[in-house]
């Protein structure tokens, strides 16, 4: 069965200060791997997708991530954060067919001024 | 940029009424979605149509809630005798989808946040 795990319901960081936000999944099929931004009282924003290309993705606003086969991780990482960063992230793996997105519960990122 | 609009963006009301709600896709795309998300979660899938064919529902969609696409265009989601677990925010989202696609990516819309006193 499909499921994605985010490690940290919260993270907190101070501006400036690198992001890493992480997610761990477990898939039989070759997976298609998708973070999503929540902002307060708005929908969800993809910042990035995996697809089976390059295993380091680059995504909007400075994000990125790595796609880890042998340890079934997807981390989402940012050098320097923003205080426009602060949101509710997504992880999200999609099974074969579109419908079926397997959502993780989220992280809040706070950052700190 | 014409993304994916959803109507209302809050709507309040009395337990016992009905609600709609509608979305606007992305023009082009085939494939439409409703998710709803309670505070503090991530998305549930509701229901999704390719085209105007409603293609799956999710057991969480029960025999209050009745979803429509009917040209492929814009989708309403109604909620009959609303109760106050009905309160949410719901989300629509649309997608290009050729063939098997399963990798194209959901363009969500603002929400319509629902509240049922």
């Amino acid at each position: 069965a499909q499921s994605v795990t985010q490690l940290d319901s919260h993270v907190s960081v101070s501006e400036g200060t690198p992001v890493l936000l992480r997610c761990n999944y477990s898939s039989s099929y070759s997976p298609s791997l998708f973070w999503y931004v929540q902002h307060p009282n708005k929908g969800l924003q993809l910042l990035l997708k995996y697809t089976s290309a390059a295993t380091l993705v680059k995504g909007i606003n400075g994000f990125e991530a790595e796609f880890k086969k042998s340890e079934t991780s997807f981390h989402l990482t940012k050098p320097s954060a923003h205080m426009s960063d602060a949101a509710e992230y997504f992880c999200v793996v999609s099974m074969d067919s579109n419908y079926q997105l397997i959502w993780g519960a989220g992280t809040k990122l706070i950052i700190k001024p | 940029d014409t993304g994916v609009s959803q109507d209302p963006r809050h709507k309040i009301t009395k337990r016992g009424q009905n609600v709609t709600f509608r979305c606007d896709p992305i023009s082009e795309h085939n494939r439409l979605y409703w998710y709803r998300q309670t505070l503090g979660q991530g998305p549930e899938f509701l229901t999704y149509f390719q085209n105007e064919a409603q293609l799956e529902k999710s057991r969480l969609l029960s025999n209050r809630f009745s979803a429509e696409r009917p040209k492929g265009s814009f989708s309403t989601l109604e909620i009959q005798r609303t109760e106050q677990g009905d309160s949410a925010m719901y989300l629509c989202a649309s997608s290009l989808a050729r063939g098997i696609a399963y990798n194209s990516p959901l363009h969500f819309g603002n929400g319509t946040r629902l509240t049922v006193t």
